[in-house]
């Protein structure tokens, strides 16, 4: 079982560049989200979806763009990177409230 | 609206004493609860979850909580630390009875363990 797939692992930005994150599951869940790490912050969501076509903004949307259109993916798109959105960022799929996470990705925004 | 407080941000005990990590919640619904574990750059790992039934739930690794309804807590417990159990710690709530729930985490606990 592959679960949920992120990729890549780790990136290195230089500020204003644009790139995308990619998050694939394999489990038919409706529900997908998108969540940002930070020392002492817990994960804060950025972005979620409920369905194929339909996406919402979590607690911390600004610079973020998503899009859902297939129930298997769900990428998040950073229009142009900022020192600020240096970060761990965990995409994850839920069914019934229990979340089953990506492994990460450690981005870093110079 | 769901949310939820770590109240401790760090918590340090010595290798063969209990823990206790401390979690309150706040929810409009039925919640579901769940405990997961971050070890040092690593995924997140589902210690354990309470969804309904028995207000006890046991979980891996020895670990265990209890859903207090009164107390809006869902406390997270082990009889005797192990070094291995050097980690972060994430309280998480949800609506029980919805597909397209929010998933909120708390802040975090880092739990030290000394020899």
């Amino acid at each position: 079982n592959a679960g949920v797939t992120q990729t890549p692992k780790f990136q290195v930005l230089k500020t204003g560049q644009s790139m995308t994150l990619q998050c694939a599951q394999d489990m038919n869940h409706e529900y997908m989200s998108w969540y940002r790490q930070d020392p002492g912050m817990g994960l804060r969501l950025i972005h979620y979806s409920v369905g194929a076509g339909i996406t919402d903004q979590g607690e911390v949307p600004n610079g973020y763009n998503v899009s859902r259109s297939t129930t298997e993916d769900f990428p998040l798109r950073l229009l142009s990177a900022a020192p600020s959105q240096t970060s761990v960022y965990f995409c994850a799929s839920s069914y019934r409230a229990e979340a089953f996470f990506g492994q990460g990705t450690r981005l870093t925004v110079v | 609206a769901q949310s939820v407080t770590q109240l401790d941000s760090h918590v340090s005990v010595s290798e063969g004493t209990p823990v206790l990590l401390r979690c309150n919640y706040s929810s409009s619904y039925s919640p579901s609860l769940f405990w997961y574990v971050q070890h040092p750059n690593k995924g997140l790992q589902l210690l354990l979850k309470y969804t309904s039934a028995a207000t006890l739930v046991k979980g891996i690794n020895g670990f265990e909580a209890e859903f207090k309804k009164s107390e809006t807590s869902f406390h997270l417990t082990k009889p005797s630390a192990h070094m291995s159990d050097a980690a972060e710690y994430f309280c998480v709530v949800s609506a029980r009875y919805s597909s397209a729930s929010k998933i909120i985490f708390g802040s975090g606990t880092r739990l030290s363990i000394r020899p």
